[in-house]
């Protein structure tokens, strides 16, 4: 079993929908969750930062964590076709490092 | 504000010629420093990681290696390449100290073996 089970996709959505992604995991020492986008040959780019359960938003962007249920999720609201990218989820803990885990991202194509 | 840079962004290289990936920091001081792998559907696969000057940790034993002969200067090397080393080679940087620091990722290279 992978530490981080994330849906490949891809995820077809119409403009203006609401996007749900979403990430498992199995390390109950993850403490520190992230989200990230990556369009298409380029590096990643940070999205979202969160380190406790609950709900953090940024805009369009929601990032919602569940510690008791290892399992963190990624809304995007009013979606648009800039936002059709790759989707990573990546968590850490303590005496990792700060090295991360991976998902293996999700395929979001937003369709006008 | 912090700046981090990769190049080339593209190689082709035969197999058995040897390789050197460069990535370099702007703006932090004594930052971690990453090197992943990405290949399609299989996610970051982290190589590389380092805490300080010439310390190097590896993490998957292969036909690479790195090194960090300057604070914010992360190189990554093979002597001869294989067929399996073609990818997607990305550089990441975190703060140091705590655990739970965001990491962040230059443009990355793209390595094809042939």
């Amino acid at each position: 079993q992978k530490e981080v089970e994330q849906d490949p996709g891809p995820l077809s959505v119409p403009e203006g929908a609401i996007v749900s992604l979403n990430c498992t995991y199995s390390n109950s020492a993850f403490q520190y969750f992230m989200w990230y986008r990556q369009y298409s040959r380029k590096g990643p780019e940070l999205l979202m930062y969160t380190y406790s359960s609950g709900n953090k938003e940024d805009g369009r962007f929601t990032a919602q964590v569940d510690k008791s249920s290892k399992y963190i999720s990624l809304f995007i609201r009013d979606s648009q076709p800039s936002d059709s990218a790759t989707y990573l989820c990546a968590m850490s803990g303590p005496g990792g490092g700060n090295k991360l885990t991976f998902g293996t991202g999700t395929q979001l194509k937003v369709e006008l | 504000s912090q700046t981090i840079h990769q190049w080339p962004a593209t190689l082709v290289q035969p197999v058995g010629s040897p390789l050197s990936l460069e990535c370099t920091v702007e703006g932090t001081s004594n930052p971690n420093l990453y090197w992943y792998r990405q290949a399609a559907g299989r996610g970051l696969q982290l190589l590389f990681y380092s805490v300080g000057i010439g310390q190097i940790s590896s993490e998957v034993p292969q036909n690479l290696s790195a090194s960090r002969p300057q604070d914010r200067q992360f190189i990554l090397s093979s002597k001869k390449l294989l067929l399996s080393d073609s990818g997607f080679y990305l550089c990441a940087w975190s703060l140091g100290g705590p655990p739970g620091n965001e990491q962040f990722f230059g443009p990355g290279t793209r390595l094809t073996v042939l």
